[in-house]
């Protein structure tokens, strides 16, 4: 079975620090996404990456930043977080071969509260 | 632009159906469905491919229409385990498998 682990399920910040959120598969993927879901808005896209140390932003990458330094971990950099952050971030990753598509396999999800 | 799912809820009794229509402005390379349960991550279902391949779901079907670029997700003899809220994400082509994903529809099957 595919596994997407994220680091943590809950999370309690204070306005202007820095969040890391982590995300590790284990099947290998290409890539990788990051997406925060809001009520009424589903899942919005902020970055994938579709190989090591690539990235590429999504619809909405302003307030985020990414690292992917090894194959099986995607990292969301909150630089300095804000209210309206607060959110549920989710973690995917898919494999990537050729132009074919493929399913995506999403993480249980972070829940972020920044106060 | 984020696909238009339509309707944005519906609430069922156990054996009827049900159909959810996703409906994107752009031309399209495929559309995924996905469910998601409350508190739990969203699970894939079907992927619908343009030229009409499709993969997923055995007890799930869905259309694929490209000249309108919409999709819909029929849902027949519904169980309680169908309840959820369940998105569409839609791909471009050239697009690495980013998708775009619609609002949602919450889908509640009641006994």
């Amino acid at each position: 079975d595919v596994k997407v682990t994220q680091s943590s399920r809950y999370l309690v910040k204070r306005t202007g620090e820095k969040v890391f959120l982590e995300c590790v598969q284990d099947m290998d993927h290409e890539n990788m996404f990051w997406y925060r879901q809001d009520p009424g808005l589903g899942l919005r896209l902020i970055y994938f990456s579709y190989d090591v140390k690539m990235k590429e932003k999504g619809d909405i990458p302003e307030g985020y930043s990414v690292s992917r330094e090894k194959k099986e971990r995607f990292s969301l950099i909150l630089e300095s977080a804000s209210t309206n952050q607060t959110s549920m971030y989710l973690c995917a990753s898919s494999f990537h071969l050729g132009t074919r598509t493929y399913e995506q396999y999403f993480g249980p999800g972070t829940r972020l509260t920044v106060t | 632009q984020q696909p238009v799912q339509s309707p944005q809820a519906v609430i069922l009794r156990e054996g009827e159906d049900a159909v959810i229509n996703c409906s994107s402005s752009k031309a399209l390379y495929s559309v995924h469905w996905y469910r998601q349960k409350h508190g739990e991550a969203p699970i894939f279902l079907m992927i619908l491919l343009k030229g009409g391949e499709q993969k997923g779901h055995d007890k799930i079907s869905a259309s694929f229409n490209e000249k309108k670029q919409q999709s819909s997700l029929y849902l027949t003899a519904s169980q309680l385990s169908y309840s959820g809220t369940y998105f569409c994400g839609t791909e471009i082509a050239g697009g690495y498998n980013k998708l775009i994903f619609g609002a949602g529809t919450r889908l509640a099957v009641h006994p």
